[in-house]
């Protein structure tokens, strides 16, 4: 039973414009989201969060946007350029919780071409 | 500031053996948790470390075991190695708060 979703295995983009990645949760006991982005040959590394009483959380060129009553999360990367190029994953905490784990999707694999 | 360490950056194992992975966590941050991490999935959570005490643990067989120091820094081990075994083991780090900064792993291939 999965609890984070990203529904998209790839998206491909053009340098320059909009990347849209979608994150679904089921677990109403989430209340932080965050989204990594994985290099090949490296760990995670954070990129930007949003806690349950916002609904979006802008940072340079990326924004999250939340949407509780959905259970959706979406991370705008504007504009996109190639460097960008990895995997992403969502990820959800639920903040109250001794031991908080972090619950991951299986990720989305951003091309952006030149 | 030094980030998350881990070591090694690779190892080979034999089915029935037995490993153990270090992790050093970020400068400050004295909260550890470890993820594992199989091909085309997203991190998995085994367990959390917190002043040297296991603090939850996700749905792994007690054959994975993990310690913390003093010094915060962590080792999982794992006994009786399984081929499924093989995966990228990430260790984290916190302060406590809900962002935990990653290391760049140890790829593990059981044979």
């Amino acid at each position: 039973d999965q609890q984070v979703k990203q529904n998209s295995p790839s998206l491909s983009v053009q340098e320059g414009r909009i990347s849209i990645l979608n994150c679904d949760y089921t677990n109403s006991m989430f209340d932080y989201f965050l989204w990594y982005k994985k290099y090949p040959a490296e760990g995670p590394t954070f990129l930007i969060s949003i806690s349950s009483i916002k609904d979006k959380n802008e940072d340079g060129r990326f924004t999250v946007f939340l949407n509780k009553s959905a259970k959706h999360l979406s991370l705008h990367i504007v504009p996109s350029q190639p460097g960008d190029s990895a995997v992403y994953f969502c990820a959800a905490i639920s903040a109250n919780q001794a031991g908080t784990a972090l619950i991951f999707g299986k990720g989305t694999t951003l091309s952006v071409s030149s | 500031e030094t980030g998350v360490t881990q070591s090694p950056t690779h190892l080979i194992k034999t089915r029935g053996q037995q490993v153990t992975l270090r992790c050093s966590s970020q400068s400050g941050h004295n909260t550890v948790s470890w993820y594992q991490q199989a091909l085309g999935q997203g991190p998995q959570f085994i367990f959390q470390y917190y002043r040297e005490e296991e603090n939850g643990r996700g749905n792994f067989p007690p054959r994975f075991s993990g310690l913390q120091f003093p010094n915060y820094s962590s080792e999982l081990n794992v006994n009786a190695l399984e081929l499924d075994d093989s995966a990228l083991y990430l260790c984290a780090s916190t302060a406590g708060g809900e962002t935990q900064y990653f290391g760049p792993g140890t790829r593990l291939l059981v044979l």
